[in-house]
């Protein structure tokens, strides 16, 4: 079955640690997201990257870094700089194609990380 | 700035009846607008779509009509199941065309037996 898959379900990381939060995906699709979700808010982009060996930030981007060597994989690094890391983290992807249908984003069922 | 509003932080509904869930933008060069629907810690689900061009899209019990004079749009959910229960998001490309999508807060809707 094809899907987006990420890992661990829970995360727990002691304060001035880096994490790295996986996300790999076998839909083929040029496209992938991460993003963060806080309660009471909606999904804030942190990066995203359209194709293999390129990334952008997105709205908030500082204490976050990621890598985007493979089409199937786009992990995301939360550093000690990230100043509120506890939040639940999903990736999603797209076909990035042209179109508008290329916008429907799939996602994964994402990783709550908690910063003791 | 949010571009993409969803005033109303909950809605609670009777098992049957319709479920109206509204959105608000403020860019008018938005050409697609999609709304997910998220469960408790699962990522949301794609739900349902609609284009600029259209003012009305349906599938199922679920149907999406835009406004675009008025920049609102909103889902309609008949009849009201509740297996409904989830947290509503609305989205739309932030720039236009193939470009990472903006999210409303979200709603959340309760559908009472």
């Amino acid at each position: 079955d094809g899907g987006i898959t990420q890992s661990p379900k829970y995360l727990f990381r002691k304060e001035g640690q880096n994490v790295t939060l996986s996300c790999e995906q076998n839909l083929n699709h040029d496209a992938m997201y991460w993003y963060r979700q806080d309660p009471g808010q909606g999904l804030r982009l942190i990066y995203y990257s359209q194709i293999v060996n390129d990334f952008q930030k997105g709205d908030i981007a500082e204490g976050y870094s990621v890598s985007r060597e493979k089409k199937e994989s786009f992990p995301l690094t939360v550093t000690s700089a990230q100043k509120n890391p506890t939040a639940f983290y999903l990736c999603a992807s797209s076909t990035g194609g042209p179109g508008l249908a290329g916008n429907e984003q799939f996602f994964g069922p994402g990783t709550r990380l908690t910063v003791l | 700035d949010q571009q993409v509003k969803q005033n109303s932080p909950s809605l609670s509904v009777q098992e049957g009846r319709i479920s109206i869930l509204n959105c608000d933008y403020t860019n008018s060069m938005f050409d697609y607008f999609l709304w997910y629907k998220k469960y408790p810690a699962e990522g949301p689900t794609f739900l349902i779509s609609i284009s600029s061009i259209k003012d009305k899209n349906e599938d199922g019990r679920f149907t999406v009509f835009l406004n675009k004079s008025a920049k609102h749009l909103s889902l309609h959910i008949v009849p009201s199941q509740p297996g409904d229960s989830a947290v509503y998001f609305c989205a739309a490309p932030r720039g236009g065309g193939n470009t990472p999508l903006v999210f409303g807060k979200g709603t959340r809707l309760s559908v009472i037996a």
